[in-house]
């Protein structure tokens, strides 16, 4: 069975410092991951996306993530964090866009 | 991107009644449209999946006598609760694929479902 792990329930970052967001995955094969963000009366928006190819994938508003196979990892980055940032962070996990297993989200708080 | 819509944003229902919730595509057409569901501090949990002028297929474990899908237009798929309890208080999110099933899917912004 597949699983998304967000060992971080919230996390606050400074204004203008950088932030990383764990997700650890459990999937047979080689997994589809997606990282997305929630604000408040928003549907969630899709950051980025990891298919095949280049390990290290960039996404929208500045964030990136790694796939780490070896450590069953796809943690999202951001060198410098706005205070727009703030809000929840999924990670999720699939064998494509429809079957997707999401991690129980990191919310972001952003000090001034 | 494509849009999602839900209504309502919130509702407040007593026991026993049925609440029903919309979840509409903008400005695309979807003949498929997902169900999930979102208790606090936990993940969302697919449903259900909701096919245009089919029945919809359920995950294991839900109900689908009480959790009622019609999704009977290109831009409209319903969720109704029927005699909602309070262990159905939850945030009900929805999703369409513009390009279909296997498509990006696109969030509506979720209805806060609270059962008296």
């Amino acid at each position: 069975a597949q699983s998304v792990t967000q060992p971080d329930i919230h996390i606050t970052v400074s204004e203008g410092a950088s932030l990383e967001l764990r997700c650890n995955y459990s999937y047979g094969a080689t997994p589809y991951l997606f990282w997305y963000v929630q604000s408040p009366g928003q549907g969630l928006q899709l950051l980025l996306k990891y298919f095949s190819g280049d390990t290290l994938v960039q996404g929208i508003k500045g964030f990136e993530a790694e796939f780490k196979r070896s450590q069953s990892s796809f943690n999202l980055r951001k060198p410098s964090v706005h205070w727009s940032d703030a809000a929840e962070y999924f990670c999720a996990v699939g064998a494509g866009y429809s079957t997707l297993t999401f991690g129980k989200g990191t919310m972001l708080l952003v000090s001034p | 991107g494509a849009v999602v819509s839900q209504h309502p944003s919130r509702v407040i229902c007593k026991s026993g009644t049925s609440v029903k919730i919309e979840c509409r595509s903008l400005d695309f057409q979807a003949t498929t449209m997902f169900w999930y569901r979102q208790f606090p501090k936990q993940s969302l949990m697919l449903m259900a999946t909701s096919n245009e002028g089919s029945k919809a297929t359920y995950e294991q474990g839900v109900e689908k006598d009480k959790f009622l899908i019609n999704h009977a237009s290109l831009t409209l798929s319903t969720l109704t609760v029927t005699s909602a309890h309070p262990e159905d208080s939850s945030f009900y999110i929805c999703s369409a694929p513009p390009g279909g099933a296997g498509d990006e899917q696109f969030f509506g912004p979720g209805t806060r479902l609270t059962v008296l």
